[in-house]
């Protein structure tokens, strides 16, 4: 069991269309983050909040908008995706404390049509 | 040179045998050492975090060098289960997370 929840598990989208990944958390970690993830690769990070602030933006497609409503949720919301922007995207969140290791949910599956 | 490099094997290896990756960083700063666990089309899950004194799970046993800035993943007697890529995680100190691209092990029936 995650402790991160991602939903939905699995999106196909096509390009003009508009939706939204979600992540929440209820272990009172003030850092969230974005990855996105390809095949046989390792996770790509695309964004971190701290104290529901975004820190850290890796350059990403302005198509990709994150928002972090309160210290439990994180959102992607997604515009006019390409074909290329087909991955896995990952949540994950860690303590702002300390040296802590990053908990992941368990993914969003998406596919650009 | 990549900051977190791992070997991307595969390693095949016969159930209980014993085997052993590395991650070498460039960041000599870099400040907390993780090992993940990621089966095909799923998460990374935590399977340890490294320690300067060394650290054992079980099976597993992790180790921290950091004069030669690397550290170490035992596995003992491996299981079929085992089979997974084995990602190697570094924390510089700030928000930000370095991977390396992941050690492929098939554990062999």
């Amino acid at each position: 069991d995650t402790e991160v929840t991602q939903t939905p598990k699995h999106l196909v989208m096509g390009m003009t269309n508009k939706k939204s990944l979600k992540c929440e958390q209820h272990m009172g970690h003030r850092a969230m983050y974005w990855y996105k993830q390809k095949a046989k690769k390792p996770p790509e990070l695309m964004f971190v909040y701290s104290y529901e602030k975004l820190s850290i933006n890796e350059s990403v497609p302005s198509r990709f908008s994150p928002e972090c409503p309160n210290s439990s949720l994180l959102n992607l919301h997604l515009h006019a995706l390409q074909p290329e922007d087909s991955a896995l995207y990952l949540c994950a969140s860690r303590r702002t404390t300390g040296d802590q290791p990053q908990h992941f949910g368990d993914g969003t599956r998406l596919s650009i049509l | 040179r990549k900051e977190v490099e791992q070997d991307p094997g595969p390693f095949n290896v016969p159930e209980g045998a014993t085997v052993a990756f590395n991650c070498t960083y460039s960041n000599s700063a870099s400040q907390s050492f993780f090992w993940y666990r990621q089966d095909c089309r799923k998460e990374p899950k935590l399977l340890m975090s490294v320690y300067s004194s060394g650290n054992e799970d079980g099976r597993f046993t992790a180790q921290l060098n950091r004069a030669s800035q690397y550290i170490s993943l035992l596995i003992r007697d491996s299981k079929l289960s085992d089979s997974a890529t084995y990602l190697c995680v570094v924390n510089p100190g700030t928000y930000k997370y370095i991977f390396g691209t992941g050690t492929r092990l098939k554990v062999l029936a």
